[in-house]
């Protein structure tokens, strides 16, 4: 069946570098998008960038450009994100999620999530 | 803060109806992007519930119904279950060129 898993859980150091990975199985990796989404303790659900899993192509929320990096491998199905100079508030649940299209023409919403990896950042 | 709008806790008792309401503005849900629900269980990650407003994809029960008006979408889930408390979150684009999320509703059931 549809599957996102990804990597376990992280524990940084301020300043450090987080790299999450998130498998697909059980559809056709390029045929979707992937998007990245956390959720800090106690709090609601905030949009990072999305991935075109086909061409590799990527947009990045305002508040983390320069700052995330995502990629993908489509030999392993796998994307990317990489989050650099982390800070204490950067401590969260990340999420890949999959839609079917663009974030502007995208009917179907986020239909299939991974597990959640949690970042922890801290000295 | 969020540019989507919910208020932060709704209840009803078993059995009952509740809405839960979403506000944007014309740059978001005014300006024709679909909204779209989530579910999201103690500890679980967030579960697709409505996508365009008011579809439903397989497997979610005909109690959860959605709609739009003008700049806010609406979230309405009638004979209200015990296993239905969770965090809810809308879903849009705004023309901002950013996705955008709800604050988040916690629906308590009586």
């Amino acid at each position: 069946q549809v599957h996102l898993a990804q990597s376990g859980a992280e524990v940084k150091r301020p300043g450090a570098s987080v790299k999450v990975s998130c498998k697909a199985s059980g559809y056709t990796f390029t045929a979707y998008y992937i998007q990245w989404v956390r959720q800090a303790p106690g709090q609601g659900l905030e949009w990072m960038g999305v991935i075109n899993s086909s061409g590799g192509t990527t947009s990045y929320s305002q508040k983390f450009q320069g700052r995330v990096t995502m990629t993908r491998d489509t030999s392993t199905t796998t994307v990317y994100m990489e989050v650099s100079s982390l800070t204490s508030e950067d401590t969260a649940v990340y999420y890949c999620a999959r839609s079917q299209y663009y974030p502007t023409t995208d009917y179907y919403g986020l239909d299939v999530w991974g597990q959640g990896t949690t970042v922890t950042v801290s000295s | 803060q969020s540019v989507l709008t919910q208020p932060p806790s709704v209840s009803g008792a078993p059995g009952q109806r509740v809405t839960i309401s979403c506000t944007g503005s014309s740059s978001n849900i005014g300006a024709g992007y679909d909204v779209h629900w989530y579910q999201q269980l103690p500890g679980k990650a967030p579960r697709l519930l409505l996508y365009g407003y008011s579809n439903r994809p397989s497997g979610v029960p005909e109690r959860f119904s959605g709609s739009k008006s003008g700049t806010s979408a609406s979230l309405a889930i009638t004979g209200l279950q015990a296993e239905d408390e969770a965090d809810y979150y809308c879903h849009s684009y705004d023309s901002s060129m950013t996705v955008l999320f709800g604050g988040g509703t916690k629906l308590t059931v009586l």
